[in-house]
């Protein structure tokens, strides 16, 4: 099947811990996303790389770092997880000015 | 900067129209995209709009483009309980190398018997 998968789909974690989050697309894209969707439903744009580089860059804590080892391919590494960081994480991938194309969330509880 | 806005919910009785409204800044969208996402659910793709387009029709969906009020709307047509669900505007600008997509709040659609 051609799609973005991401995984884990559930985390629950504690405070202090640091995590990570992996995301795959097969859609042969270029550019890949992440995006944060809290308890209110908005989701809001975190980083986004195109080939390998980062060209989006929020004003995201730099606790979050992003790692993009190919093209294929954008993980999430969170450090030192806080409270506020719950919510659902979601992969996405587009190609130039194609929709983008969203892997089904990652929710990630910290308690 | 671009802001995207939606009102947050609507509620119609089966078998009318739904009409979902969105207002966008930035003039330099070069698409605008409409998403559902059902409960529990990842973002689907419903329908896009290229920025040249005023109206695009697909089967129960109409969407309208007023570029000059920087206004989309969805229309869903004989409104049944599985559309139920969270729809999503948001427009595409072009950004460095690729393009940047903004989401509004979502409006949240109810189904009334």
């Amino acid at each position: 099947d051609t799609a973005v998968s991401q995984t884990p789909k559930y985390l629950v974690t504690q405070m202090g811990n640091d995590k990570s989050i992996k995301c795959e697309q097969n859609l042969g894209h270029d550019t890949m996303y992440w995006y944060k969707q809290d308890s209110k439903k908005f989701l809001k744009i975190m980083f986004s790389y195109n080939n390998k580089e980062l060209i989006i860059n929020e004003t995201v804590p730099n606790r979050f770092s992003p790692k993009s080892p190919d093209k294929a391919h954008l993980n999430l590494h969170i450090n030192s997880l806080e409270l506020g960081d719950s919510a659902v994480y979601f992969c996405a991938s587009s190609h130039r000015n194609s929709p983008l194309h969203f892997g089904n969330g990652t929710r990630l509880t910290v308690t | 900067g671009e802001d995207v806005e939606q009102s947050l919910f609507l509620s119609v009785r089966e078998g009318d129209s739904s009409v979902i409204n969105c207002t966008y800044t930035d003039s330099s969208s070069t698409y605008l995209y409409w998403y559902k996402q059902e409960p529990g659910a990842g973002l689907q793709l419903l329908t896009y709009i290229f920025s040249n387009m005023d109206m695009k029709q697909d089967q129960r969906l109409t969407v309208l483009l007023n570029k000059k009020d920087k206004h989309l709307s969805l229309r869903i047509a004989d409104t049944q309980t599985g559309d139920s669900a969270i729809y999503f505007c948001a427009e595409s600008t072009p950004y460095s190398s690729a393009s940047k997509i903004i989401f509004g709040s979502g409006t949240r659609l109810s189904i009334r018997p």
